[in-house]
């Protein structure tokens, strides 16, 4: 069946270092793929997206390029922030429109 | 996109009795999903709310244990019924939002419902 594979956290960084979030997924064809950041206490927000092979989704200096030969969607940033502390999910739609999602990674950005 | 609330933002209940939880679109929309996130843990789908007929539900959620209202394209409910202790989740609603053409597969969500049961 269709799934999504995050790297565990939680990841603590410094503020301005290099973020790289790993992603990969299993599934039947070709779905489309999400990023989704919950900052505390707060529901769920598309942070962007891709729906074909080769596609960059970028948001608020997050990137994420849909890489079907390694079935990858990695999220990344050049530069985090304190405010970027949150917990990402990386998510597939299946082909009954149903969101699968990763397990979630929190990242914690130090002053 | 669409602005999604929630009511209520939070509730402790007793173990034994039923809450509902109302969503509500500032728009209509086709599909609205209902999602339990538990401590720290990612999201799993409830069931899909459909409009004028009974939900989905995914494998190992019941209709008895969370019936599901959608009496219009703006509104749906959510009740956890009997509680227990496990159900102590975040509850969250999402929809989706059509494109110019057809299906935009993007998925919004409410706020959430935290949840405790004692």
């Amino acid at each position: 069946g269709n799934s999504v594979t995050q790297m565990e956290g939680p990841v603590t960084l410094s503020e301005e270092a290099f973020l790289t979030i790993n992603c990969t997924y299993t599934a039947t064809g070709y779905p489309s793929l999400f990023w989704y950041v919950q900052y505390p206490g707060e529901g769920l927000q598309l942070l962007l997206k891709a729906t074909k092979a080769d596609d960059k989704g970028s948001n608020k200096g997050f990137e994420a390029t849909y890489r079907k030969e390694t079935t990858s969607f990695h999220l990344e940033k050049g530069s985090v922030q304190v405010s970027d502390s949150a917990v990402y999910f990386c998510a597939l739609v299946d082909s009954s429109y149903k969101l699968i999602f990763g397990s979630g990674t929190r990242l914690l950005v130090r002053p | 996109s669409a602005v999604i609330s929630q009511k209520p933002s939070r509730d402790i209940c007793q173990r034994g009795t039923s809450l509902t939880i109302q969503c509500q679109v500032d728009s209509q929309v086709t599909m609205m999903f209902w999602y339990r996130q538990q401590p720290g843990q990612s999201l799993t789908l409830i069931a899909t709310a459909n409009q004028g007929s009974e939900a989905t539900y995914e494998s190992g959620f019941v209709i008895d244990k969370f019936p599901i209202s959608r009496p219009n394209l703006t509104f749906s409910t959510l009740t956890v019924s009997n509680m227990s202790p496990e159900d102590s989740s975040i509850y969250l609603c999402s929809v989706e939002e059509m494109a110019d053409g057809g299906p935009s597969y993007e998925q919004y969500f409410g706020p959430g419902t935290r949840l405790t049961v004692t």
